[in-house]
Protein backbone atom coordinates (compact mmCIF):
# COMPACT_ATOMS: atom_id res chain seq x y z
CA UNK A 1 0.00 0.00 0.00
CA UNK A 2 1.17 3.23 -1.08
CA UNK A 3 2.17 5.57 2.01
CA UNK A 4 2.84 9.46 0.90
CA UNK A 5 4.71 11.70 3.79
CA UNK A 6 4.84 15.48 3.55
CA UNK A 7 8.02 17.08 5.78
CA UNK A 8 7.47 19.74 7.41
CA UNK A 9 4.18 20.01 8.19
CA UNK A 10 4.02 24.04 8.92
CA UNK A 11 7.03 26.41 7.50
CA UNK A 12 6.82 30.12 7.99
CA UNK A 13 10.03 31.85 6.26
CA UNK A 14 10.31 35.96 5.53
CA UNK A 15 9.53 37.49 2.31
CA UNK A 16 12.29 36.68 -0.20
CA UNK A 17 13.55 33.27 0.89
CA UNK A 18 14.37 30.04 -1.16
CA UNK A 19 12.45 27.22 0.23
CA UNK A 20 12.34 23.46 -0.39
CA UNK A 21 9.30 21.19 0.92
CA UNK A 22 9.58 17.62 0.66
CA UNK A 23 7.59 14.36 -0.31
CA UNK A 24 8.50 11.00 0.40
CA UNK A 25 6.39 7.66 -0.77
CA UNK A 26 6.92 4.09 -0.45
CA UNK A 27 6.00 2.41 -3.21
CA UNK A 28 8.62 3.97 -6.35
CA UNK A 29 6.19 1.82 -8.68
CA UNK A 30 4.51 5.27 -9.60
CA UNK A 31 2.83 6.82 -13.04
CA UNK A 32 3.60 9.86 -11.87
CA UNK A 33 3.43 12.91 -8.58
CA UNK A 34 1.60 15.65 -8.89
CA UNK A 35 2.34 18.90 -6.36
CA UNK A 36 -0.89 20.68 -5.51
CA UNK A 37 -1.67 24.07 -3.88
CA UNK A 38 -4.72 24.37 -2.04
CA UNK A 39 -5.80 27.58 -0.17
CA UNK A 40 -8.12 28.04 2.66
CA UNK A 41 -11.63 26.78 1.87
CA UNK A 42 -10.76 26.15 -2.13
CA UNK A 43 -9.64 23.33 -4.33
CA UNK A 44 -6.65 21.93 -5.49
CA UNK A 45 -4.94 23.82 -8.04
CA UNK A 46 -2.27 21.38 -9.77
CA UNK A 47 1.27 23.33 -9.77
CA UNK A 48 3.56 20.40 -11.45
CA UNK A 49 3.30 17.12 -12.81
CA UNK A 50 6.21 14.72 -13.10
CA UNK A 51 5.81 11.52 -15.18
CA UNK A 52 8.21 8.86 -13.68
CA UNK A 53 10.39 9.07 -16.48
CA UNK A 54 11.32 12.72 -15.55
CA UNK A 55 13.68 13.71 -13.34
CA UNK A 56 12.10 17.81 -12.56
CA UNK A 57 9.46 20.22 -14.34
CA UNK A 58 9.29 23.82 -13.59
CA UNK A 59 6.76 26.11 -14.29
CA UNK A 60 7.82 30.25 -13.56
CA UNK A 61 9.21 30.37 -9.72
CA UNK A 62 8.27 26.63 -8.96
CA UNK A 63 10.97 23.79 -9.38
CA UNK A 64 10.03 19.86 -8.73
CA UNK A 65 12.01 17.21 -8.85
CA UNK A 66 11.85 13.66 -8.57
CA UNK A 67 13.79 10.80 -7.33
CA UNK A 68 11.66 7.42 -7.84
CA UNK A 69 14.42 5.09 -6.63
CA UNK A 70 14.57 6.79 -3.79
CA UNK A 71 10.73 7.87 -3.67
CA UNK A 72 11.09 10.86 -2.88
CA UNK A 73 10.21 14.32 -4.07
CA UNK A 74 10.95 17.91 -3.51
CA UNK A 75 9.35 21.22 -4.35
CA UNK A 76 11.30 24.37 -4.70
CA UNK A 77 9.88 27.89 -4.44
CA UNK A 78 12.45 30.66 -5.40
CA UNK A 79 12.04 33.93 -3.66
CA UNK A 80 8.86 33.38 -1.96
CA UNK A 81 6.11 35.91 -2.01
CA UNK A 82 3.05 36.32 0.82
CA UNK A 83 0.91 35.15 -2.20
CA UNK A 84 2.85 31.71 -1.84
CA UNK A 85 1.34 31.09 1.54
CA UNK A 86 -0.83 27.86 1.27
CA UNK A 87 -1.21 24.25 1.68
CA UNK A 88 1.21 22.56 -0.67
CA UNK A 89 0.33 18.60 -1.60
CA UNK A 90 2.00 15.90 -2.68
CA UNK A 91 -0.15 13.22 -4.50
CA UNK A 92 1.40 9.98 -6.56
CA UNK A 93 -0.48 7.99 -9.01
CA UNK A 94 1.13 4.67 -9.04
CA UNK A 95 0.80 0.44 -9.96
CA UNK A 96 -2.30 -0.77 -11.47
CA UNK A 97 -4.50 1.93 -10.11
CA UNK A 98 -5.21 5.23 -11.17
CA UNK A 99 -5.85 7.09 -8.13
CA UNK A 100 -3.75 9.55 -6.61
CA UNK A 101 -2.50 9.18 -2.51
CA UNK A 102 -2.02 11.80 -1.23
CA UNK A 103 0.54 13.69 1.78
CA UNK A 104 -0.73 15.65 4.40
CA UNK A 105 0.52 18.60 3.26
CA UNK A 106 2.76 21.36 3.78
CA UNK A 107 1.67 24.83 5.54
CA UNK A 108 3.25 27.29 3.91
CA UNK A 109 3.64 30.56 5.25
CA UNK A 110 5.21 33.64 3.65
CA UNK A 111 5.84 36.59 5.88
CA UNK A 112 5.47 39.90 4.61
CA UNK B 1 -12.49 25.83 -21.10
CA UNK B 2 -14.71 25.56 -17.84
CA UNK B 3 -12.75 23.40 -15.25
CA UNK B 4 -14.26 20.78 -13.16
CA UNK B 5 -17.57 22.36 -11.17
CA UNK B 6 -19.23 20.75 -8.20
CA UNK B 7 -22.45 21.65 -6.79
CA UNK B 8 -23.14 22.64 -3.55
CA UNK B 9 -20.46 24.30 -2.27
CA UNK B 10 -21.32 23.50 0.95
CA UNK B 11 -24.53 21.42 2.61
CA UNK B 12 -25.36 21.00 6.12
CA UNK B 13 -28.17 18.27 6.69
CA UNK B 14 -28.89 16.25 10.09
CA UNK B 15 -28.20 12.60 10.83
CA UNK B 16 -30.01 10.19 9.08
CA UNK B 17 -30.77 12.92 5.86
CA UNK B 18 -29.82 12.10 2.37
CA UNK B 19 -27.72 14.25 0.11
CA UNK B 20 -26.36 14.00 -3.32
CA UNK B 21 -23.41 15.82 -4.39
CA UNK B 22 -22.70 16.64 -8.44
CA UNK B 23 -19.88 16.74 -10.22
CA UNK B 24 -19.00 18.23 -14.10
CA UNK B 25 -15.86 17.00 -15.15
CA UNK B 26 -14.25 18.81 -17.98
CA UNK B 27 -15.53 18.22 -21.09
CA UNK B 28 -14.00 15.35 -23.15
CA UNK B 29 -12.46 13.66 -20.00
CA UNK B 30 -13.60 10.20 -19.80
CA UNK B 31 -11.77 9.76 -16.18
CA UNK B 32 -13.68 11.26 -13.06
CA UNK B 33 -12.49 10.40 -9.38
CA UNK B 34 -14.18 11.47 -6.28
CA UNK B 35 -11.83 11.83 -3.45
CA UNK B 36 -12.82 13.46 -0.07
CA UNK B 37 -11.02 14.47 3.15
CA UNK B 38 -12.64 14.28 6.79
CA UNK B 39 -11.01 15.96 9.49
CA UNK B 40 -7.87 16.02 10.25
CA UNK B 41 -6.86 13.61 7.66
CA UNK B 42 -5.05 13.28 4.01
CA UNK B 43 -7.44 13.28 1.18
CA UNK B 44 -8.58 10.19 0.47
CA UNK B 45 -10.08 8.52 -3.11
CA UNK B 46 -13.30 7.52 -3.05
CA UNK B 47 -13.50 6.07 -6.65
CA UNK B 48 -13.07 6.10 -10.29
CA UNK B 49 -15.53 5.94 -13.35
CA UNK B 50 -14.46 5.96 -16.91
CA UNK B 51 -17.02 6.83 -19.55
CA UNK B 52 -19.96 5.16 -17.47
CA UNK B 53 -17.91 2.19 -15.90
CA UNK B 54 -17.01 2.49 -12.41
CA UNK B 55 -13.52 0.82 -12.64
CA UNK B 56 -12.26 1.31 -8.96
CA UNK B 57 -14.63 1.93 -6.18
CA UNK B 58 -12.26 0.45 -3.46
CA UNK B 59 -12.26 3.56 -1.21
CA UNK B 60 -16.10 3.66 -0.57
CA UNK B 61 -16.19 3.20 2.61
CA UNK B 62 -19.56 0.91 2.65
CA UNK B 63 -22.96 0.45 1.08
CA UNK B 64 -24.39 4.22 2.36
CA UNK B 65 -22.27 6.34 0.05
CA UNK B 66 -23.98 5.51 -4.27
CA UNK B 67 -21.77 7.00 -7.05
CA UNK B 68 -23.56 7.07 -10.84
CA UNK B 69 -22.32 8.72 -14.00
CA UNK B 70 -25.16 7.94 -16.43
CA UNK B 71 -24.36 9.02 -19.92
CA UNK B 72 -20.62 9.33 -19.09
CA UNK B 73 -20.68 13.23 -18.34
CA UNK B 74 -21.74 14.62 -14.73
CA UNK B 75 -21.62 12.35 -11.64
CA UNK B 76 -23.57 12.04 -8.05
CA UNK B 77 -22.20 10.96 -5.20
CA UNK B 78 -25.26 10.33 -2.74
CA UNK B 79 -25.35 9.46 0.78
CA UNK B 80 -27.97 7.82 2.27
CA UNK B 81 -28.36 7.85 5.75
CA UNK B 82 -25.89 10.54 6.14
CA UNK B 83 -23.83 10.00 9.71
CA UNK B 84 -21.78 12.34 11.43
CA UNK B 85 -18.46 10.89 10.60
CA UNK B 86 -19.38 11.52 6.44
CA UNK B 87 -18.25 15.34 7.43
CA UNK B 88 -15.86 16.32 5.09
CA UNK B 89 -14.55 17.96 1.87
CA UNK B 90 -15.82 16.09 -0.74
CA UNK B 91 -13.66 16.45 -3.96
CA UNK B 92 -14.17 15.54 -7.50
CA UNK B 93 -11.29 15.20 -10.29
CA UNK B 94 -11.65 14.33 -14.16
CA UNK B 95 -8.36 13.45 -16.20
CA UNK B 96 -7.94 12.82 -20.29
CA UNK B 97 -7.38 9.16 -21.35
CA UNK B 98 -4.44 7.47 -20.28
CA UNK B 99 -3.06 6.51 -16.63
CA UNK B 100 -0.12 9.31 -16.87
CA UNK B 101 -2.49 11.76 -17.61
CA UNK B 102 -3.15 14.83 -15.12
CA UNK B 103 -5.49 15.38 -12.73
CA UNK B 104 -8.26 18.46 -12.47
CA UNK B 105 -9.86 18.79 -9.20
CA UNK B 106 -12.87 20.82 -8.81
CA UNK B 107 -13.62 22.87 -5.76
CA UNK B 108 -15.03 20.55 -3.58
CA UNK B 109 -18.21 20.34 -1.64
CA UNK B 110 -18.13 21.03 1.99
CA UNK B 111 -20.76 18.49 3.83
CA UNK B 112 -21.53 18.74 8.09
CA UNK B 113 -23.57 16.30 8.82
CA UNK B 114 -24.88 17.35 12.45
Amino acid sequence: KQEVTQIPAALSVPEGENLVLNCSFTDSAIYNLQWFRQDPGKGLTSLLLIQSSQREQTSGRLNASLDKSSGRSTLYIAASQPGDSATYLCAVKGGSARQLTFGSGTQLTVLP
Amino acid sequence: EAGVTQFPSHSVIEKGQTVTLRCDPISGHDNLYWYRRVMGKEIKFLLHFVKESKQDESGMPNNRFLAERTGGTYSTLKVQPAELEDSGVYFCASSQGLAYNEQFFGPGTRLTVL
